[in-house]
């Protein structure tokens, strides 16, 4: 079975400053790990996938995400917020069926 | 590019009656395309797994008879809520992926408000 565990259902920061989403899994399997960003009333955005190859995954819109192994992790960092940057963040993990299982998410808040 | 369509955006209806949402896959052909549902303030839960030409696989705790899924052809699955009830209100949202691929592409969600 999998799972996604993310820590802080918001975060806030300021703008310009770094953004880190943590995002723990637990996997059976070597998993494909995704971050989605959804805003109000909309669908979801995939902003990096991991699924083999290098651990350090680039993403859209300046994000990052590293995958480490040891600690069964999927961090989401940006080094600088922008104020279009506040949305619901989305890690999921998925055993390449393309079903995916999603944390409960968190909520960034960009402040002024 | 890999386009996922949700047709309605938003529907309302009253309690009772049966909705249908549809789930296109535009420029690509897919063979399996998802259903999940969120709550307000809430993340994402599978409902379902759609498989064109096939019956649907519900996950546990999902009513097969109260939500049908059909996926008759490639590009298409459709959900339809049966006899909607407020507690259906929901968000709903469906994905699909390539054959091959390593994501799934998500349609833009159809807000259900059942009145």
């Amino acid at each position: 079975a999998q799972s996604v565990t993310q820590l802080g259902s918001h975060v806030s920061v300021s703008e310009g400053a770094l953004v880190l989403l943590r995002c723990n899994y637990s996997s059976s399997v070597p998993p494909y790990l995704f971050w989605y960003v959804q805003y109000p009333n909309q669908g979801l955005q995939l902003l990096l996938k991991y699924t083999t190859g290098a651990t350090l995954v680039k993403g859209i819109n300046g994000f990052e995400a590293e995958f480490k192994k040891s600690e069964t992790s999927f961090h989401l960092t940006k080094p600088s917020a922008h104020m279009s940057d506040a949305a619901e963040y989305f890690c999921a993990v998925s055993d390449s069926s393309y079903k995916l299982i999603f944390g409960s998410g968190t909520r960034l808040l960009v402040r002024p | 590019g890999a386009v996922v369509s949700q047709h309605p955006s938003w529907v309302i209806c009253k309690s009772g009656t049966s909705v249908k949402i549809e789930c296109r896959s535009l420029d690509f052909q897919a063979t399996t395309m998802f259903w999940y549902r969120q709550f307000p303030k809430q993340s994402l839960m599978l409902m379902a797994t759609s498989n064109e030409g096939s019956k649907a696989t519900y996950e546990q705790g999902v009513e097969k008879d109260k939500f049908l899924i059909n996926h008759a052809s490639l590009t298409l699955s459709t959900l339809t809520v049966t006899s909607a009830h407020p507690e259906d209100s929901s968000f709903y949202i469906c994905s699909a992926s390539k054959q091959g691929g390593t994501e799934a592409f998500f349609g833009q969600g159809t807000r259900l408000t059942v009145v």
